[in-house]
């Protein structure tokens, strides 16, 4: 089974709305943090926002927040007043474990494209 | 600060050569990893250090692959007798440590290419 599942390939959104990228995980780790990493067209990865599984409230960063849904196992991004230059590739990504190394599995990734 | 960074940016090599991939991580991060990413998929995880010694490389997919950390700084990749399914974007990443929510920071990748 997929330990990540990004469903949507593909997303248009509007300049200056807000987009809502999905994911979904599966472990029985009670134990867990959950990313979300960009990837313009430059390829680099770009840190965006982490969220810990016992962590009390959505993690937000600037025009990122990340709506954790525990019982549903999803960690969806919502990216507010999109810009142009959010236009990229997004992976959410998730380490089981949050006490010494656990690897990190990644999504396969939605490209989101922002039209003026 | 200065993030990771890889060399070279470009490798185009003939099946069958040997190459190399270099990544220096981030200043005092303990923790260096590599991974490949394919066209339209995720990373995919190869091979984690801390320090100087590799401490999974259950992601390596054959022998072919190995790497070498050796003053627990800069990191190396090699690839022997290269393919054509090797040809990938090659990833480095490191972390000041490795467990609970530590981030991990990537360079710009290594673009293989295998004719």
């Amino acid at each position: 089974a997929q330990k990540i599942t990004q469903t949507q390939p593909g997303m248009f959104v509007q300049e200056k709305e807000a987009v809502t990228l999905d994911c979904t995980y599966d472990t029985s780790d009670p134990s867990y943090g959950l990313f979300w990493y960009k990837q313009p067209s430059s390829g680099e990865m770009i840190f965006l926002i982490y969220q810990g599984s016992y962590d009390q409230q959505n993690a937000t960063e600037g025009r990122y927040s990340l709506n954790f849904q525990k019982a549903r196992k999803s960690a969806n991004l919502v990216i507010s007043a999109s810009q142009l230059g959010d236009s990229a590739m997004y992976f959410c990504a998730m380490r089981e474990g949050l006490g010494g190394y656990q690897k990190v599995t990644f999504g396969t990734g939605t490209k989101l494209q922002v039209i003026p | 600060g200065a993030g990771v960074s890889q060399t070279p940016s470009n490798k185009v090599t003939e099946k069958g050569k040997y190459v190399e991939l270099r990544c220096d991580p981030i200043s005092g991060h303990t923790a260096l990893y590599w991974y490949r990413q394919s066209l339209g998929q995720g990373p995919e995880f190869l091979i984690y250090f801390q320090g100087t010694g590799a401490a999974d490389d259950s992601g390596l997919p054959n022998d072919r692959f190995f790497a070498v950390r050796p003053e627990g700084s800069v990191s190396t990749l090699k690839i022997q007798r290269t393919e054509r399914g090797d040809s990938a974007v090659y990833l480095c990443a490191s972390s000041l440590t490795a467990g609970g929510g530590d981030t991990q920071y990537f360079g710009p990748g290594t673009r293989l290419t295998v004719l």
